[in-house]
């Protein structure tokens, strides 16, 4: 079955900084998206990461800050730029499509759970 | 907008016993998907089950089942002989089909613990 694996699991970092956030697919999605879920909260989609263009954003969430690329089918990058303790969550990436099981069903990455200092 | 709502933040059950967790939804649309998500201590979100909104019949898998009430905007999840393994976070989750792609809107999650 297909594996999604994020880098890194987790990171400590100082405020002011940026982190790069990796979301790896063994096999080619349609779909790809990133999630946060702050401390003890419920998950919220930031935006979708679109192959070969810009990502789309929700309301809250601007480019500037949550800058996203995807240069292929297999893998995705979100950045956390300018950080400051509110920045505090686990970020997940999710897959759609995988080619297995029903469409428009979403399978998630391991996360990675982000301190901010 | 929807809007999903679990109102049990926390239960617990016995090992080997029957558990059902609540969620409501609220949604104009009538074509939609409905989820259960499972995230254990390790914070992998796992998919437990998925509802189809026009499917009558209650989705299962294995040990576990739904209650989708679609007039009554209700979708529990039912949890048979439960195992030690079942502890975790249950977050329902709703998506509409053919809105903002891929926006599962989630409830606030309700925390299971299973005892021995």
């Amino acid at each position: 079955s297909a594996v999604i694996s994020q880098k890194p699991s987790r990171d400590i970092c100082q405020r002011g900084t940026s982190l790069t956030i990796q979301c790896q697919v063994d096999s080619q999605v349609t779909m790809m998206f990133w999630y946060r879920q702050q401390p003890g909260q419920s998950l919220t989609l930031i935006a979708t990461a679109n192959q070969g263009s810009e990502a789309t954003y929700e309301s809250g969430f601007v480019i500037d800050k949550f800058p996203i690329s995807r240069p292929n089918l297999t893998f995705s990058t979100l950045t956390v730029s300018n950080m400051s303790p509110e920045d505090s969550s686990i970020y997940l990436c999710s897959v759609e499509s995988m080619g297995r099981g029903p469409q428009e069903t979403q399978y998630f990455g391991p996360g990675t759970r982000l301190l901010v200092l | 907008a929807q809007t999903v709502t679990q109102s049990q933040p926390e239960m617990s059950v016995q090992e080997a016993e029957t558990v059902t967790l609540s969620c409501t939804y609220d949604t104009s649309e009538n074509n939609y998907y409905l989820f259960w998500y499972k995230q254990p201590p390790s914070r992998q979100m796992i998919l437990v089950i998925r509802q189809e909104a026009y499917k009558q019949q209650n989705a299962t898998e294995n040990r576990f089942s739904v209650n989708f009430q679609k007039a009554a905007k209700s979708f529990s999840l039912k949890i048979s002989d439960s195992q030690l393994g079942d502890t975790a976070m249950y977050f329902c989750a709703f998506m509409f089909i053919g809105g903002s792609q891929g926006n599962l809107i989630f409830g606030k999650g309700t925390k299971l613990s299973v005892k021995p």
